[in-house]
């Protein structure tokens, strides 16, 4: 069964940047013809989605965070990385990295990852 | 941007009631509307895509309803592990957005 796992510091500064890495268990990003996204939740907060990339390397992404986010993928690694840079204290949240549901299909999300707590302080 | 509102925020209910949560967005989305339910600590847990359709291993007494903008899950009959919070999402057509709404908060009375 597909599972994701999130990894990265859990601690960042502010200013700097933010990265994360999920890794998919099971079978090969490159061949599944899905997109990988990534969600955040502040503490005690709903849900935001950050953005999202396709096998191939597309992506879609969130205008509100606006440049500051970047998502790949590396299928040699069959995982795939955020990175928010200039981060602030509204950065701190759970990031969750998703696999959305239908081949080629951005609408919704239904393998999660356990989440990974990241606090933006100096 | 499409904005959803879910409502009640918190519903109190005992197990073995009906529970029903209201999502409205703020223009049509068609039938594309799922919804997730979240437990302290946990990931959301894909329930209902497409509006209707129970995601693979969700329980027949969740049920989702409703098109355009006003949408409904309802579980039919409250077991000790449905209290949890439900929140709804969209993805609007061009360029693709993804929103969530705030959240009802499903609690033990």
């Amino acid at each position: 069964q597909l599972q994701l796992q999130e990894s990265g510091p859990g601690l960042v500064k502010p200013s700097e940047t933010l990265s994360l890495t999920c890794t998919v268990s099971v079978g090969s990003i490159s061949r599944n013809l899905y997109f990988w996204g990534w969600i955040r939740q502040p503490p005690g907060k709903g849900l935001e989605w950050i953005g999202s990339v396709y096998s191939s390397g597309s992506t879609y992404h969130n205008p509100s965070l606006k440049s500051r986010v970047t998502i790949s993928v590396d299928t040699s690694k069959n995982q795939f990385s955020l990175r928010v840079s200039s981060v602030t204290a509204a950065d701190t949240a759970v990031y969750y990295c998703a696999k959305h549901r239908g081949y080629g299909d951005l609408y919704y999300m239904d393998v999660w990852g356990k989440g990974t707590t990241v606090t933006v302080s100096s | 941007e499409i904005v959803l509102t879910q409502s009640p925020a918190t519903l109190s209910l005992s197990p073995g009631e009906r529970a029903t949560l209201s999502c409205r967005a703020s223009q049509s989305v068609t039938s594309y509307l799922a919804w997730y339910q979240q437990k302290p600590g946990q990931a959301p847990r894909l329930l209902i895509y497409d509006a209707s359709n129970r995601a693979t291993g969700i329980p027949a007494r969740f049920s989702g309803s409703g098109s355009g903008t006003d949408f409904t899950l309802t579980i039919s009959s409250l077991e000790p592990e449905d209290f949890a919070v439900y929140y709804c999402q969209q993805r609007s057509n061009w360029p693709p957005l993804l929103t969530f709404g705030g959240g009802t908060t499903v609690e033990i009375k």
